[in-house]
C-alpha cells in the first residue's frame, strides 16, 4: 500500500471523446506527476504538478493537461481522444526535498486503465 | 538523466538470491540510482535507492561498484511473488519539485519451483 489512490480504475472512451482521470496522492506529499503506460512498454512521464502549478513536462502534447488542488489531490484531462491514448495512467506521489543530493521516494498508485474505441 | 542497460529477462529458482545487474556508465556524480518493479498489470513498486554506498532495506540490498558505473539488486531469498519486471532508473539528486523517473524496458524476472 503505498498511499495513493486513483479513479476509476478502468474506463472505456470513444475517440474524440474527452477523459479525467483523479489521483490523490500519499500524506504530506506535495509533488505529484503522471506517467503513461502502454502495452507492453515502460511507463513515460507526461507532466508533474507542484503546488498547483506544472513544473515539468514529458513528450506530449497540449491535449494532455492536469491540475493540483491545494489538498495535493490531481487530475489528467486528456481531449480529443485517440486510439493510442489506449494505456495504463500511472499517478505518482512524492515530497519535494530540497538541496544537494536529496533523493526522495516516489509511489506510485495502482493506474487506471483506459481504453479507446 | 542517464541511460541504463539491464538484461532483458533471467530466471532464478525460488529460494535463491537473484541478482539482477544494471550498467549506467554515464551516471553523474549527483545521480541516484533507483529500482522499482512492476508486477503484471499493477503500478511500479518502489523497492530502493542510493547514491554510492551499498543500501539494505526489508525487501533487497543494492550494491554499487566503487566507480558507480553499474549496480546489482539482491533479492536475497526469491520467491515466486517476485515475479515481475525489474527497472533500474538514474535519477538526478537535488531537484527539489523534480519527480520525474525515465523507465527503459527492464529485466524480466521469473522466479521458478
Amino acid at each position: 500500500e503505498t498511499g495513493v489512490t486513483q479513479s476509476p480504475t478502468h474506463l472505456i472512451k470513444t475517440r474524440g471523446q474527452q477523459v479525467t482521470l483523479r489521483c490523490s496522492s500519499q500524506s504530506g506529499h506535495n509533488t505529484v506527476s503522471w506517467y503513461q503506460q502502454a502495452l507492453g512498454q515502460g511507463p513515460q512521464f507526461i507532466f508533474q504538478y507542484y503546488r498547483e502549478e506544472e513544473n515539468g513536462r514529458g513528450n506530449f502534447p497540449p491535449r494532455f493537461s492536469g491540475l493540483q488542488f491545494p489538498n495535493y489531490s490531481s487530475e489528467l484531462n486528456v481531449n480529443a481522444l485517440e486510439l493510442d491514448d489506449s494505456a495504463l495512467y500511472l499517478c505518482a506521489s512524492s515530497h519535494a526535498l530540497q538541496g544537494p543530493f536529496s533523493g526522495n521516494t516516489i509511489y506510485f498508485g495502482e493506474g487506471s486503465w483506459l481504453t479507446v474505441v | 538523466d542517464a541511460k541504463t542497460t539491464q538484461p532483458p529477462s533471467m530466471d532464478c529458482a525460488e529460494g535463491r538470491a537473484a541478482n539482477l545487474p544494471c550498467n549506467h556508465s554515464t551516471i553523474s556524480g549527483n545521480e541516484y540510482v533507483y529500482w522499482y518493479r512492476q508486477i503484471h498489470s499493477q503500478g511500479p513498486q518502489y523497492i530502493i535507492h542510493g547514491l554510492k554506498n551499498n543500501e539494505t532495506n526489508e525487501m533487497a540490498s543494492l550494491i554499487i561498484t566503487e566507480d558507480r558505473k553499474s549496480s546489482t539488486l539482491i533479492l536475497p531469498h526469491a520467491t515466486l511473488r517476485d515475479t515481475a519486471v525489474y527497472y533500474c532508473i538514474v535519477r538526478v539528486g537535488g531537484t527539489g519539485t523534480a519527480s520525474k523517473l525515465t523507465f527503459g524496458t527492464g529485466t524480466r524476472l521469473q522466479v521458478t519451483l
